[in-house]
C-alpha cells in the first residue's frame, strides 16, 4: 500500500536553529499538508497546499513557518529560528482529488528543541 | 471552531468485550474520520464516513454519524490486545484541513 513517508523519524535541534522536515507524499496525491501535535495535545493542522501554493494555514503558521515542494516528489516544512515550544510530532499527510477522501499520514518527525 | 470531541477520555475494558467512543462536533462537515494512534507513533486512517451516511463499517469497526446531533460513534468489536491506541475523530469542512479531537485513549487488558 502506498505510503507517506518522512524524514528524520526524531531531529534535535538547538533553540533558534533551523529546521527542515521532509516529506514524500503518495505520488498520484495533489493535495499536501503538515499538521503538529504537542506531546499529550490534540493534532493540530498546521498548512495545506495544492498546486503549487498554500491553500489554507492557521494561526500557529506564522512567519517563522514555511513549506515548499522543491522538487516535484518532496514536500518540506522549515522552521525557522526554532523555539523550545516548536517540540512536538510533525505529520505529514496527502490526499488525492478531491478532499473529502481519507488523508494518508506519515509515521511523523519527532522534533526536540533544546 | 469545528472540532470533534472524544468522550469518554479513557477506556479500559477486558479483552473481547467491545469498546466505543462518541465524538460531537459543531459545524457542518463534508465528512468525519476517524484515526488510531499507537503511543508516540503515527495516525492511521481507520475509516471515513459522508455527510450523507449513517452508518459505515470496515472489519470489527462499525461508525454510525448523526448529522443532526452532530455526532458520531467508534464501536470495536470483540477488542483485542493489539487494539490498545489512542483513537481520533477528524471533522472535513472541505476546506482543506481536518479538525482533530483529543482523542479516546483504549487500553484492551489479556
Amino acid at each position: 500500500e502506498p505510503e507517506v513517508t518522512q524524514t528524520p523519524s526524531h531531529q534535535v535541534t538547538q533553540m533558534g536553529q533551523e529546521v527542515i522536515l521532509r516529506c514524500v507524499p503518495i505520488s498520484n496525491h495533489l493535495y499536501f499538508y503538515w499538521y503538529r501535535q504537542i506531546l499529550g495535545q490534540k493534532v493540530e493542522f498546521l498548512v495545506s497546499f495544492y498546486n503549487n501554493e498554500i491553500s489554507e494555514k492557521s494561526e500557529i503558521f506564522d512567519d517563522q513557518f514555511s513549506v515548499e515542494r522543491p522538487d516535484g516528489s518532496n514536500f518540506t516544512l522549515k522552521i525557522r529560528s526554532t523555539k523550545l515550544e516548536d517540540s512536538a510530532m510533525y505529520f505529514c499527510a496527502s490526499s488525492p482529488p478531491p478532499t473529502g477522501n481519507g488523508y494518508t499520514f506519515g509515521s511523523g518527525t519527532r522534533l526536540t528543541v533544546v | 471552531s469545528q472540532q470533534g470531541e472524544e468522550d469518554p477520555q479513557a477506556l479500559s475494558i477486558q479483552e473481547g468485550e467491545n469498546a466505543t467512543m462518541n465524538c460531537s462536533y459543531k459545524t457542518s462537515i463534508n465528512n468525519l474520520q476517524w484515526y488510531r494512534q499507537n503511543s508516540g507513533r503515527g495516525l492511521v486512517h481507520l475509516i471515513l464516513i459522508r455527510s450523507n451516511e449513517r452508518e459505515k463499517h470496515s472489519g470489527r469497526l462499525r461508525v454510525t454519524l448523526d448529522t443532526s446531533k452532530k455526532s458520531s460513534s467508534l464501536l470495536i468489536t470483540a477488542s483485542r490486545a493489539a487494539d490498545t491506541a489512542s483513537y481520533f475523530c477528524a471533522t472535513d469542512a472541505n476546506d482543506y484541513k481536518l479538525s482533530f479531537g483529543a482523542g479516546t485513549t483504549v487500553t484492551v487488558r489479556a
